[in-house]
């Protein structure tokens, strides 16, 4: 059964505390990663795909990278403009994206 | 393009009514999903369509929730009879081909009283 466990549930840094956030995953005939964010009464917004082990991405202060069994999403120097909750989506064989519960970040000025 | 379209926002409804949600993905795109969001369990995929033909449907809680795709341009999401414990924000998202990102609508906040 495919799974997919992000962690920590909720993160709370201080502006400029650069952290990181992971998601596992078990996930048969794997066909890309997602990351999204999402913010309170609105839809996920996409951020980025990673295709296969060792690829990285950046956007801004973001940075996903993947293995073959996890994606970490590194934040680095957070501004409190990026709080949101993260979720990490790898897509399975049949093209669905089978979500994680989402990591809650908070960043305090 | 304006994204993904979705109608109502709110939905406000008595327990045995039927609800019908309804969603414009964006144009070209030939995948659509109907996923379901609440606290307890997060997001869960529904149903996905590809090219307008239901692709996987394991997710449909039970016979009550049915959805179509008549068309390239638009997909419904009935729930009849409806029950409190359907309540909960229904997405809509739409990607172009099955390894592309999905683009999710803003949501349907659907409360069963």
């Amino acid at each position: 059964e495919d799974q997919v466990t992000q962690s920590p549930e909720a993160l709370r840094l201080q502006e400029g505390e650069s952290s990181s956030l992971n998601c596992s995953y078990t996930v048969s005939g794997l066909r890309g990663l997602f990351w999204y964010r999402q913010d309170p009464g609105k839809g996920p917004e996409f951020l980025f795909t990673l295709y296969s082990a060792g690829e990285e991405k950046e956007k801004e202060r973001l940075k996903a990278t993947l293995t073959k069994k996890e994606s970490f999403l590194h934040i680095t120097a957070p501004k409190p403009e990026d709080s949101a909750t993260y979720l990490c989506a790898p897509r399975g064989s049949q093209g669905n994206l089978i979500f994680g519960k989402g990591t809650k970040l908070s960043v305090k000025p | 393009d304006a994204g993904v379209i979705q109608s109502p926002r709110h939905e406000v409804t008595e327990m045995g009514q039927e609800v019908t949600l309804r969603c414009k993905p964006i144009s070209g795109h030939n995948s659509l999903f109907w996923y379901r969001q609440t606290m307890m369990r997060g997001l869960e995929l529904l149903i996905y369509f590809n090219n307008n033909v239901p692709i996987d449907d394991s997710g449909m809680p039970e016979d009550r929730f049915s959805a179509k795709m008549p068309n390239a341009s638009f997909s419904t999401l009935k729930i009849q009879p409806s029950e409190p414990r359907d309540s909960a924000v229904y997405f809509c998202a739409s990607s172009l081909g099955g390894g592309a990102e999905a683009f999710f609508g803003q949501g349907t906040r659907l409360t069963v009283v």
